[in-house]
Parts: structure tokens; sequence; C-alpha cells
């Protein structure tokens, strides 16, 4: 089928920048849109970002709108979210899903295991 | 646009049939997926386009609804079903409901 293995997670100081990477295998990542979401400790699922097969569409919840970044490289199977000016309300699981369509509708079907990010002084 | 799911929590048996609703405020059935999630765990999805059902999930997990009114219902409630549920929708900026956390009685 394929698989997703989110890295780059850890602690990190508020204010401070981490890069967080996807690398995809089993498919071929250009030819899916792609999606961040997050979990806080004890929380719900949020959606932080998403960008088009093609990078020409990207999108940002309004609470990481400024600060963080969303990017790929397909021709290494590879998705990155940079993350700057990072707040305590960023600790979180970070996890990337694919986004999976079909002549029914759409779906997140393949989701990476998640990587930890947690901000604190 | 927000999404209302309901109940935050229930309790049930097995063998129960139980039923989750979400609310989009906003018609867009081919834009609404259903995710069940165990603790420290990814996502996983059981339906898209609010009826279909991903390959691999149990025949007893369902959907249906129109307009902005989505239901998920499990039939007969078996062990392994014992977790949290969220409705997303993935049109325009995507959102999750606040999710159902599906205890044992």
């Amino acid at each position: 089928d394929g698989q997703l293995v989110e890295s780059g997670g850890g602690l990190v100081t508020p204010g401070g920048s981490l890069r967080l990477s996807c690398a995809a295998s089993g498919f071929s990542l250009r030819s899916f849109n792609m999606n961040w979401v997050r979990q806080a400790p004890g929380k719900g699922l949020e959606w932080v970002s998403s960008i088009s097969s093609r990078s020409t569409d990207l999108l940002y919840a309004d609470s990481v709108k400024g600060r963080f970044t969303i990017s790929r490289d397909n021709a290494e199977n590879l998705l990155y979210l940079e993350m700057n000016s990072l707040r305590a309300e960023d600790t979180a699981v970070y996890y990337c899903a694919r986004h999976y369509f079909d002549s029914s509708g759409h779906g997140l079907d393949i989701w990476g295991q998640g990587t930890t990010v947690t901000v604190s002084s | 646009i927000q999404l209302t799911q309901s109940p935050s929590s229930l309790s049930a048996s097995v063998g129960d049939r139980v039923t989750i609703t979400c609310r989009t405020g906003q018609g867009m059935s081919s834009y609404l997926a259903w995710y069940q999630q165990k603790p420290g765990k990814a996502p996983k999805l059981l339906i898209y386009a609010a009826y279909t059902l991903q390959i691999g999930v149990p025949s007893r997990f369902s959907g249906s609804g129109s307009g902005t009114d989505f239901t998920l219902t499990i039939s007969s409630l078996q062990p392994d079903d014992f977790a949290t549920y969220y409705c997303q929708r993935l049109n325009g900026y995507p959102s999750f409901g606040q999710g159902t956390r599906l205890e044992i009685k």
C-alpha cells in the first residue's frame, strides 16, 4: 500500500525553530496532496497545513499562519514542515497524512506514526 | 466552518449499536470522512465521502447522512472498537470534529 515516516521532532525553546520531514514509501508522493495534522497532549486532532501535488496551493490553519511553511520534494518523495517562532501551544504530536480521492470523495488514507514536538524552556 | 460532533463521550457494551453525529454547517458529503484513533496511535480512516467504507474496514461500520448532518454507526460493538472517533471536513480549510470517546460500560 504505502507508508509515511515522520522525523525531526524534539525539544525546542519558545521562539525556536524545527523542520519536520515526512518520507513516503510504496507510492509516488507527486500524485497526492499532502497534509500535516497535530494533536496536543490529551486533545483532539487539529489540521495544520496542506499542499497540493505540485505545490501550487498551500493552506495553513490560522494558528500557524505566518510561522509555519509546508513544502515538498516530489523527486525525493519527501514532505516538510518548517516551524518558526514556536510557542508552548505548538507542543503536539505531528502527523503527515496522504489525501486520497476517487470518484466517491476524499479522505486521509495513509498516516505516519507521528513525531513529537515539545516547546518548553 | 466548524464541525460539531456529538456526543463527546459515550459508554456502551459489546454488541450495542452506537451512533455518532457530525454537523458540518455546509453541505459537502464527498468531503466528509470518519476516523478511529486508539491511544498512542495514528488515526485510521474508516469512511470517506460520508458513506464509502475504506478497504479493510469491517462492515459493522457505516456512514450516512446528507446536507449538513452525518452519522457514523457501529452496528454491533466489538472489543476492538473502543476508541476515539473523529469526523473531518476536507474541502476548503479542513477541520476535525471535537472527537467522541467510546468507552466500555
